[in-house]
């Protein structure tokens, strides 16, 4: 079975560009989550859906970061402008119903220069 | 509020030794599920195990085994007869269901051949 699938694996752009990651879950998961991963801050969670609607985004750190899910099998995280601050891992993660585990893509490495 | 403590930043070993990752939470509800989760050098988080909060049995699944204890808050993991494949970062996280997965810090595990 295919797992969470996400893209790109690496990104590496300029201060000021936008950059848009994009997710896949596993089918049959009605649970979205975004997250990302630094050294200092750890695991973060920025944002969850459930059924394809945004349920908590108060992780998300400011209005440069907007998330999307137009349907159950895509989601993107954006970054509008870019700032070196969001260089990190950022993770997509799928569950399927209340209590079960999370299951993580392989994850982005964002850079911003 | 909930919050997980792994108390140990790093752990080296010697191939074949056992390791021990304690993790402790906190937690007020009563219904409530406990994860690990390893992430090792090349970045993905791997899930583990699942336990909720009604199942204290211990278990085991080939060199990993989980010692759940209600009366401590603790949900420690042992690898046995490590080897070099299992350095990672092991992280424990707690789930009281609805969404959240609260993470610890995570510890790190270097096994030397």
């Amino acid at each position: 079975d295919a797992g969470v699938i996400q893209s790109p694996r690496h990104e590496v752009t300029e201060m000021g560009q936008e950059v848009t990651l994009r997710c896949k879950p596993i089918s049959g998961h009605d649970y979205l989550f975004w997250y990302r991963q630094t050294m200092m801050r750890g695991l973060e969670l920025l944002i969850y859906f459930n059924n394809n609607v945004p349920i908590d985004d108060s992780g998300m750190p400011e209005d440069r970061f907007s998330a999307k899910m137009p349907n159950a099998s895509f989601s993107t995280l954006k970054i509008q402008p870019s700032e070196p601050r969001d260089s990190a891992v950022y993770f997509c993660a799928s569950r399927q119903d209340i209590g079960g585990p999370q299951h993580f893509g392989d994850g982005t490495r964002l850079s911003i220069l | 509020a909930q919050k997980v403590t792994q108390a140990q930043t790093e752990i080296s070993v010697v191939e074949k030794e056992d390791v021990t990752l304690d993790c402790v939470y906190e937690t007020r509800d009563t219904t409530y599920y406990l994860f690990w989760y390893k992430q090792p050098p090349s970045g993905e988080l791997v899930f583990l195990i699942r336990r909720n909060s009604f199942d204290e049995q211990n278990e085991i699944s080939g060199r990993y085994s989980w010692n759940f204890q209600k009366s401590t808050s603790s949900f420690n993991f042992t690898i046995t007869a490590s080897q070099v494949v299992d350095s990672a970062v092991y992280f424990c996280a707690l789930s009281r269901g609805d969404y959240k997965l609260s993470f610890g810090a995570g510890t790190t595990v270097t096994v030397r051949a």
